[in-house]
């Protein structure tokens, strides 16, 4: 069975730190999405990553995806108040019937302190 | 506004009711998704259009959940006999084709008393 794992899952952090969140996931897959999800609210799409070696950067969000590791980080760079928000991973993988599917990750829930 | 739109964004309802939600997604995705979200997990997938097929089911749909694309464009989750546990956030989402990016809509929460 697929598994897309978050951590941490809690972060609480101090305004101006950096930190990085990993996703990793258990099957073959070269397409990862990075997600922002506000409290009651929907998915906000933040980076697509599809490949081995993709990076992108939004402002002081960095995302990055390692296909032979299985691994995606979220970097984030001296974090304000404004990224507070639950942070999600979804792994798009070919299942048998040759459909791609979204697995999610358990999320990461980000807090910042002024 | 050309997101995908869901309609109602909540609702309450009583143990035993049926309730319908609808999926507005964009205009030219031919793909589209309904997710169950409970507090604190993330989006589980519950099933997929692709036009107006439903492709696929998951095991969490049981059978007083059905879904319909009609025409290929809105989608409606319909539950029936609700139950408390079906208390959840609904997500749906669109994309053009398979292997795309999702595109979410602001979801239905849905509160069974």
């Amino acid at each position: 069975e697929l598994k897309v794992e978050q951590n941490p899952l809690f972060l609480s952090m101090q305004e101006g730190k950096n930190y990085t969140i990993y996703c990793n996931y258990s099957t073959t897959s070269d397409r990862l999405y990075w997600y922002r999800q506000d409290p009651g609210k929907s998915l906000e799409s933040l980076f697509v990553l599809l490949s081995n070696g993709a990076v992108k950067q939004e402002g002081r969000l960095m995302a990055s995806l390692d296909t032979k590791a299985r691994l995606s980080t979220l970097h984030i760079t001296a974090a304000v108040h404004d990224l507070s928000a639950t942070y999600f991973c979804a792994v798009d993988t070919l299942d048998l019937s040759g459909t791609y599917k979204y697995i999610f990750g358990t999320g990461t829930r980000l807090k910042v302190l002024a | 506004d050309t997101g995908v739109s869901q309609n109602p964004r909540h609702k309450i309802t009583k143990r035993g009711q049926n309730v319908t939600f609808r999926c507005d997604p964009i205009s030219e995705h031919n793909r589209l998704y309904w997710y169950r979200q409970t507090l604190g997990q993330g989006p589980e997938f519950l099933t997929y259009f692709q036009n107006e097929a439903q492709l696929e089911k998951s095991r969490l749909l049981s059978d007083r959940f059905s879904a319909e694309r009609p025409k290929g464009s809105f989608s409606t989750l319909e539950i029936q006999r609700t139950e408390q546990g079906d208390s959840a956030m609904y997500l749906c989402a669109s994309s053009l084709g398979s292997g795309n990016e999702q595109f979410f809509g602001p979801g239905t929460r849905l509160t069974v008393l």
